[in-house]
């Protein structure tokens, strides 16, 4: 089985401050791990993955996240917050060596930037 | 281009009346997968198909039943058993490899009349 928490239902930061959106996991594999972005009344949008290698990986619109397995972690960063930034921010998981990509999501994480 | 469409955008239902969810997409992957969306719970699975002419229950299939004839079609029928069926829903695709991202539709928002 596993589980996804997001830390932190709602978060606000300035704009040009850092962005920190907190993922953990729980896996009986070594997972696959996914942040998506959804702006409002519209779909899911993939953000960055990490499947195998370099623990550090760079997404699209400036973020990127890092594996740490040993805290079970997978947080989300930005160094400096755009008010183009604010939506709802999700985390997932996927087993790895199963077949078929079913994802386990967090709640979900909605960030507000302020001017 | 190639993407997922959901038809239609804003759905409403009347007691006792099943409604039909379109989901077509034209990336070519295999598995396909509908969501529902609440406020504050993230997405919860409903169904989703690996491959033509099999489907799979998630973890809230009560009420709902989809079918999938061809590989490009998933639609989903929220019948009149599902007793709350005002939220979000999300049709997914991807490829059956575990470490491939599932792709999104807009989504379909349906309501109670």
């Amino acid at each position: 089985a596993q589980s996804v928490t997001q830390l932190g239902s709602h978060v606000s930061v300035s704009e040009g401050a850092l962005v920190l959106l907190r993922c953990n996991y729980s896996s009986s594999v070594p997972p696959y791990l996914f942040w998506y972005v959804q702006y409002p009344n519209q779909g899911l949008q993939l953000l960055l993955k990490y499947t195998t290698g370099a623990t550090l990986v760079k997404g699209i619109n400036g973020f990127e996240a890092e594996f740490k397995k040993s805290e079970t972690s997978f947080h989300l960063t930005k160094p400096s917050a755009h008010m183009s930034d604010a939506a709802e921010y999700f985390c997932a998981v996927s087993p790895s060596g199963t077949s078929g990509s079913r994802l386990t999501f967090g709640e979900g994480t909605q960030l507000t930037v302020n001017p | 281009d190639g993407g997922i469409t959901q038809s239609p955008k804003y759905l409403f239902r009347k007691e006792g009346q099943n409604v039909t969810l379109s989901c077509e997409q034209n990336l070519n992957h295999d598995a396909m997968y509908w969501y529902r969306q609440d406020p504050g719970q993230g997405l919860r699975l409903i169904y989703y198909s690996q491959i033509v002419n099999d489907f799979q229950k998630g973890d809230i299939a009560e009420g709902y039943s989809v079918s999938r004839e061809k590989k490009e079609s998933f639609p989903l029928t929220v019948t009149s058993a599902q007793k709350n069926p005002t939220a979000f829903y999300l049709c997914a695709s991807s490829s059956r490899d575990s470490n491939q991202p599932q792709h999104f539709g807009d989504g379909t928002r349906l309501s109670i009349l």
